[in-house]
């Protein structure tokens, strides 16, 4: 079974600030990871995502995040805030389905407020 | 690239009828469909994985005999809604899993809000 531990279901930054959203994942299998951003009563993009390779992945907007597996983290990070990133984000993992595709397994989520 | 699109965006309907949300995949085709359901201030909570030409999986819990899902082409799939209940008043997301792409890779659609009355 796969589970995504989203820690903090509100944070909130002054602009300019570092944002650091936390995830910790728990998965038997080597999971893919992913973060999506949904702004209200939108669908969900898709931030960036780990696989395989790298464990540093850049993402849009400036965002990345770093796949830890002694931690069995993927913390995404922003170095400087800007007030359009407030929205809610989502971590998840994805696991293999017999015969092809994937389920992805969300993170309760977590409110960004980004202050002047 | 890889447009998903749903319609409608918002539905109200009364209390025992039925209400059909369509998901297409503009610009690629789709294997397969994910439908997800999202509670106020919550996350997305998967309801069903629908392949072309076959029948839907549902999760636990899920009505299979209240939430239809038909998945007739490689580009659209429908929830229909049967008997709604206020209960069933919430945002419907779907996803489309890309032809030919990495099993990873999901596209999400921007979602319809039912409100049942």
């Amino acid at each position: 079974a796969q589970s995504v531990t989203q820690l903090g279901s509100h944070v909130s930054v002054s602009e300019g600030a570092l944002v650091l959203l936390r995830c910790n994942y728990s998965s038997s299998v080597p999971p893919y990871l992913f973060w999506y951003v949904q702004y209200p009563n939108q669908g969900l993009q898709l931030l960036l995502k780990y696989t395989t390779g790298a464990t540093l992945v850049k993402g849009i907007n400036g965002f990345e995040a770093e796949f830890k597996k002694s931690e069995t983290s993927f913390h995404l990070t922003k170095p400087s805030a800007h007030m359009s990133d407030a929205a809610e984000y989502f971590c998840a993992v994805s696991r293999a389905l017999t015969g092809g595709g994937n389920k992805l397994t969300f993170g309760t989520g977590t409110q960004l407020k980004v202050e002047l | 690239g890889a447009v998903v699109s749903q319609h409608p965006s918002r539905v109200i309907c009364k209390s025992g009828t039925s209400v059909k949300i369509e998901c297409r995949s503009l610009d690629f085709q789709a294997t397969t469909m994910f439908w997800y359901r999202q509670f106020p201030k919550q996350s997305l909570m998967l309801m069903a994985t629908s392949n072309e030409g076959s029948k839907a999986t549902y999760e636990q819990g899920v009505e299979k005999d209240k939430f239809l899902i038909n998945h007739a082409s490689l580009t659209l799939s429908t929830l229909t809604v049967t008997s709604a209940h206020p209960e069933d008043s919430s945002f419907y997301i779907c996803s489309a899993r890309r032809i030919g792409r990495g099993a990873y890779e999901q596209y999400f659609g921007p979602g319809t809000r039912l409100t049942v009355t």
